[in-house]
């Protein structure tokens, strides 16, 4: 069953148009994260939550937020989508940080 | 900036081969090191996570070493199969900051 589940899997916006992607996990872990990975390169830690706690990575873009409503739910909002912000997101979970990673498949970003 | 390096790139096998890949980080302020299997349209999994220098796990097939001194793991598949085939991420955690920093992976393709 699946533990980390993000929706949708693949999502096509236009250029400015707002753009939320979704994850819940039913570990009931405490950390949740969002990754951005972009071809051929490594996955980069946009933010995570530590139960409601947010923790903005610094060279994170303003367009990119982030929602908690609670344990299950995590959401990356992106405001202005630019043809730069095509990628993959990749949402992961933890018990705390520094353990391992629970990931889901990723939502693959297409902005045209 | 911490950089985790990954070698080779991309990697291709037939069935039966041994094969071994690298992940190199930095030396100091180690906390643990974390190997994930990424097959395509499938979510990223932890294989190992590593804190001890000398240590080595085994899961199967797959093994790991790590060199905390020298800054790297060797992840080796014995007898590789087709289902071997998918990227293979390592990610660093320093003890500063206790986030997961990427390596670009290395993509294992084993032909039947």
């Amino acid at each position: 069953d699946a533990m980390v589940i993000q929706n949708p899997r693949y999502q096509v916006t236009q250029f400015g148009k707002p753009v939320t992607l979704s994850c819940s996990q039913t570990l009931n872990h405490n950390v949740m994260y969002w990754y951005q990975q972009k071809s051929s390169q490594a996955p980069k830690l946009l933010f995570h939550y530590y139960d409601k706690d947010f923790n903005n990575e610094a060279d994170t873009p303003d367009n990119f937020q982030s929602r908690r409503p609670n344990t299950s739910f995590c959401f990356l909002d992106i405001r202005s989508p630019g043809l730069g912000d095509a990628a993959m997101y990749l949402c992961a979970t933890s018990r705390l940080t520094g353990n391992e990673q629970y990931f889901g498949p990723g939502t693959r970003l297409t902005v045209t | 900036i911490l950089n985790v390096e990954q070698s080779p790139q991309s990697l291709h096998v037939q069935e039966g081969d041994s094969t071994n890949f690298t992940c190199s980080f930095p030396s100091s302020n180690f906390y643990a090191l974390h190997w994930y299997r990424w097959e395509t349209a499938k979510s990223p999994e932890a294989l190992f996570v590593m804190t001890l220098n000398g240590d080595e796990k085994k899961k199967g097939r797959i093994s790991a070493t790590l060199n905390t001194k020298e800054g790297y793991s060797y992840l080796y598949i014995k007898g590789s199969q087709p289902e071997d085939s998918a990227t293979y991420l390592c990610a660093f955690i320093g003890g500063a900051t206790n986030k997961l920093i990427f390596g670009t992976g290395t993509l294992l393709a084993v032909q039947p």
